[in-house]
């Protein structure tokens, strides 16, 4: 059964730092990770999506990466803003049988000013 | 169409009633799926749909929850005769096909209070 980890479960950092949130996964046959970002009271909103014959994927001043042998992924976020501030969820869709997503119980993101 | 829809927002109900989910999915997108989000749970996987393909209902947690999608659009999540342990936020996804490159975008999500 697939078991998907995200560290640390929660991260204050002050404006302006860069930092790393770390995924991991027990099972490396995924066919896709994805990382999402869910504000308080909201759904989830997709940041980034890699393939599993992909190494990273960039969106502005997010970057993630992908080692499916090790089973692990870290979304880096440069230059942090208030506006970072959410939950960051990890989730991992596997690479036969069942086709929805396995999900992480995410880093919360607080980004002081 | 501009995204994955659900209502109602919120939903408070009586144990023991049951409740109907709506979840409205991006046009054209043929994959859906429901989530269920608790406190202590994190996100857990109900139901998919893929065009006119079988369900895969493996994620449901009892006979009581079953789901719907009529005209390969529009979904029902119905719970009957909930209980407390219900409560929970519930969220619906679509994406373009399932063969694995495409996203998947979630609606706003249902939050079910069952007193």
């Amino acid at each position: 059964k697939q078991e998907v980890t995200q560290i640390p479960a929660a991260l204050s950092v002050p404006e302006g730092e860069n930092l790393v949130l770390n995924c991991s996964f027990t099972d490396s046959a995924i066919y896709n990770l994805q990382w999402f970002r869910q504000d308080p009271g909201k759904g989830l909103t997709s940041l980034l999506l890699i393939q599993s014959s992909q190494r990273e994927q960039t969106s502005g001043r997010l970057n993630a990466s992908l080692d499916k042998s090790s089973g692990r992924s870290t979304l880096y976020i440069a230059a942090s803003q208030p506006g970072d501030s959410a939950t960051y969820l990890c989730a991992v869709r596997p690479g036969t049988g069942r086709r929805a997503l396995t999900f992480g119980s995410g880093t919360r993101l607080q980004v002081q000013p | 169409g501009a995204g994955v829809s659900q209502s109602p927002s919120n939903k408070v109900t009586e144990k023991g009633k049951d409740v109907e989910l709506r979840c409205d999915p991006i046009s054209g997108h043929t994959a859906l799926y429901w989530y269920r989000q608790s406190l202590g749970q994190g996100l857990e996987f109900l139901i998919y749909f893929q065009g006119n393909s079988a369900p895969d209902k493996s994620g449901l947690p009892s006979d009581r929850f079953s789901a719907e999608r009529t005209g390969g659009s529009v979904s029902t999540l119905t719970i009957q005769r909930t209980q407390q342990e219900d409560s929970a936020v519930y969220l619906c996804a679509s994406s373009l096909d399932s063969s694995g490159t495409e996203t998947q975008y979630f609606g706003p999500g249902t939050r079910l209070l069952v007193l």
